[in-house]
């Protein structure tokens, strides 16, 4: 039972450039969720889908966009990367009421 | 957004010694609150959940305190081992809205 599975592991992106990360989770949870932190910090809330085709924002949505392609899979997308996009991205999945499951990250630099 | 912070970033004990790791939570109307585990490296990790309704729970060598008079949480770890070492999160969800708020973290370090 893999659980949540992001890739890639580890990114370097130029500038400007754009990339997307991908998440998939094989628990059929209804929710799924992209977090980032930042070195020493706790995990701010990106944007997270309740369920399949929807899609809310969280505490720090500006820069991203997502997409919750089925149930299975949820994501993000950065159009132009930016240095302060600089950090490791977890995503993570839950059904109603119960915990959150996460993700081993995707540690992103951008120069 | 929501705002669940910690009293103590670094926590240092000796092997063996029990922890206690705070966590301060700002809506009273949250459902339900659970500490994560993070490992250097790793995703956080599930270590307990208690629901809003609950006090007291209980599991192997850790126990949740919920005082929702004062907006408190707190994770008791019982003879404390090297393993334990990490950053402990605590996170608030509200079920209407099914978001989870993460504090800050406190780092535990165990003292062989």
């Amino acid at each position: 039972n893999a659980g949540v599975t992001q890739t890639p592991k580890f990114q370097v992106l130029k500038t400007g450039q754009s990339m997307t990360l991908q998440c998939a989770q094989d628990m059929n949870h209804n929710s799924m969720y992209w977090y980032r932190q930042d070195p020493g910090m706790g995990l701010r809330l990106i944007y997270y889908s309740a369920s399949e085709g929807t899609t809310d924002k969280g505490e720090v949505p500006n820069g991203y966009n997502v997409s919750r392609l089925n149930k299975r899979e949820f994501s993000l997308r950065l159009e132009s990367a930016a240095p302060s996009q600089t950090s490791v991205y977890f995503c993570a999945s839950s059904n109603t009421g119960f915990e959150a499951f996460f993700g081993q990250g995707t540690r992103l630099t951008v120069v | 957004g929501e705002s669940v912070g910690l009293h103590l970033p670094t926590l240092s004990v000796q092997e063996g010694d029990n922890s206690i790791i705070n966590c301060a939570y700002s809506n009273s109307a949250s459902d339900y609150f659970i500490w994560y585990k993070q490992e250097s490296g790793k995703g956080p990790q599930f270590i307990i959940d208690i629901r809003s309704n609950m006090d007291k729970r209980q599991g192997q060598r850790v126990t949740v305190l919920l005082n929702k008079t004062v907006k408190h949480l707190s994770l008791q770890i019982a003879a404390t081992q090297p393993g334990d070492s990490a950053v402990y999160f605590c996170a608030e969800i509200l079920y209407n809205f099914n978001k989870f708020y993460f504090g800050s973290g406190t780092k535990l370090n165990v003292k062989p």
